[in-house]
């Protein structure tokens, strides 16, 4: 079936420092794929996708692109804050045949800033 | 807007009792979906609903029912509690999208679920 790899977590930076968390995925088909954070306390929330090979998909200073020829989808921020600390999800979509999405997530990254 | 808003927040059970975490959302969403997650593993589907009336099996269904009476609410049910049904369970919505584009995937807070 398919599945998600997430580098292993925890990771701790300081703030302003460049942000990789590697996410490759095996899959049938050609899913989209996605980036999902988790503030304490809180839900999960979408980060970025992309829907296509070769699409970028970015928000709030972090950006992944889906490459099909490695399978993988890095997300990326070239100077992290205090505020990103949370813990991140690599998640590909599979479409049931009635439409709906079946995410499978990766296991998560924890990622801690320090000042 | 309220959006996706999970009932209780954090319950406690002991082995074999019962118990229904609800899910409702207001956006109108056809999509459901119920999700678990552990330690180390991510978030699994349990069960999801493309509409009113209609359910079906995720990734990890054993041990649980659903039911999607009203296409607003989303329930999932324990009938017999085990502790290996500890975690924290998520609920989520996404909207009817034309062919493979998909919908985005709304949260709510989560319900942590301890079984003794």
């Amino acid at each position: 079936g398919d599945s998600v790899t997430q580098m292993e977590g925890p990771v701790t930076l300081s703030e302003e420092a460049f942000l990789t968390i590697n996410c490759t995925y095996t899959a049938t088909g050609y899913p989209s794929l996605f980036w999902y954070v988790q503030y304490p306390g809180e839900g999960l929330q979408l980060l970025l996708k992309a829907t296509k090979a070769d699409d970028k998909g970015s928000n709030k200073g972090f950006e992944a692109t889906y490459r099909k020829e490695t399978t993988s989808f890095h997300l990326e921020k070239g100077s992290v804050q205090v505020s990103d600390s949370a813990v991140y999800f690599c998640a590909l979509s599979d479409l049931s045949n009635q439409g709906a999405q079946k995410l499978v997530f990766g296991q998560g990254t924890r990622l801690t800033i320090n000042p | 807007n309220a959006g996706v808003t999970q009932t209780p927040k954090f319950r406690v059970l002991k082995t074999g009792q019962s118990m229904t975490l609800l899910c409702a959302q207001d956006m109108n969403h056809e999509y459901m979906y119920w999700y678990r997650q552990d330690p180390g593993m991510g978030l699994r589907l349990i069960h999801y609903s493309v509409g009113e009336g209609t359910t079906a099996k995720g990734e990890v269904p054993d041990g649980y029912n659903v039911s999607r009476l009203k296409k607003q609410n989303f329930l999932l049910g324990l009938e017999s509690a085990a502790p290996s049904q500890t975690s924290v369970y998520f609920c989520a919505s996404s909207r009817l999208t034309s062919g493979r584009a998909p919908g985005t995937q709304y949260f709510g807070p989560g319900t942590r679920l301890l079984v003794l």
